[in-house]
C-alpha cells in the first residue's frame, strides 16, 4: 500500500460527459501528479501540484482541468468526454518538487468512455 | 523526442532464472534519476529501485539490481532468481534536472516467469 488513495476505482460513462477524479496524497507529502496512461500513449505526465499551487503541465488536454484544496487532495476533472480518454488515471505524490526519491503511486482510476 | 527506450518483446522467463531488462535514456542534464516500476495485471505502480546519475555504484534492492552504465546512456533492471509474482510489465522512467520530480516514462517491458 503506497498511502495514495485514488477514488473512484472503476468508471463508466458515456460521450459529452463530464467526471470527477479523486487523490489523497500520501500524509505529509505535498506535491501530487496526475498521469495517464492509455494504450497508445503509454503513461503520459498530465500535471503537478504543489502545496495547493499548480505546478507543471504536461500534455493536458484543454478539455480536462485539475486543483489541489488546502487539505491537500487534488481532484482532475474530465469534460466533454471522447471515446480516447478511456484511460487508467493515476495520481502520485511526493513531499515535494525537490525530493530526490520515488514517486508513490496510487492504485489508479479505470475511465472506460462509452 | 523520446526520453526513455525500452524496445525488448515481451520476455518468458523461467521460475528461478535471472532476467535483463533493457533500459536507455535521452538527456543533456547532468543531475537526473533513473527509476523502475512494476505494474502487474491489477494495475497498480510499484516502484522497485532508484540510481542517480552521480551515483556509482549499481543500486541494488533485493533481488532488483540496476545496471548503470552512464556513457552508454543504459540503466538496465536485473531480477535475479525470478518467481512467478514477477510477471507484470516493467517500466524504466527518468527525472530530469533537480527540483523537479516529474518523470518521464518509457513504453514498457512484458515479462511472464513460466514455472
Amino acid at each position: 500500500d503506497s498511502g495514495v488513495t485514488q477514488t473512484p476505482k472503476h468508471l463508466i460513462t458515456a460521450t459529452g460527459q463530464r467526471v470527477t477524479l479523486r487523490c489523497s496524497p500520501r500524509s505529509g507529502d505535498l506535491s501530487v501528479y496526475w498521469y495517464q496512461q492509455s494504450l497508445d500513449q503509454g503513461l503520459q505526465f498530465l500535471i503537478q501540484y504543489y502545496n495547493g499551487e499548480e505546478r507543471a503541465k504536461g500534455n493536458i488536454l484543454e478539455r480536462f482541468s485539475a486543483q489541489q484544496f488546502p487539505d491537500l487532495h487534488s481532484e482532475l476533472n474530465l469534460s466533454s468526454l471522447e471515446l480516447g480518454d478511456s484511460a487508467l488515471y493515476f495520481c502520485a505524490s511526493s513531499v515535494d518538487p525537490g525530493y530526490d526519491g520515488e514517486l508513490f503511486f496510487g492504485e489508479g482510476s479505470r475511465l472506460t468512455v462509452l | 523526442a523520446q526520453k526513455i527506450t525500452q524496445t525488448q518483446p515481451g520476455m518468458f522467463v523461467q521460475e528461478k532464472e535471472a532476467v535483463t531488462l533493457d533500459c536507455t535514456y535521452d538527456t543533456s542534464d547532468q543531475s537526473y534519476g533513473l527509476f523502475w516500476y512494476k505494474q502487474p495485471s491489477s494495475g497498480e505502480m510499484i516502484f522497485l529501485i532508484y540510481q542517480g546519475s552521480y551515483d556509482e555504484q549499481n543500486a541494488t534492492e533485493g533481488r532488483y539490481s540496476l545496471n548503470f552504465q552512464k556513457a552508454r546512456k543504459s540503466a538496465n533492471l536485473v531480477i535475479s532468481a525470478s518467481q512467478l509474482g514477477d510477471s507484470a510489465m516493467y517500466f524504466c522512467a527518468m527525472r530530469e534536472g533537480y527540483g523537479n520530480n516529474r518523470l518521464a516514462f518509457g513504453k514498457g517491458n512484458q515479462v511472464v516467469v513460466i514455472p
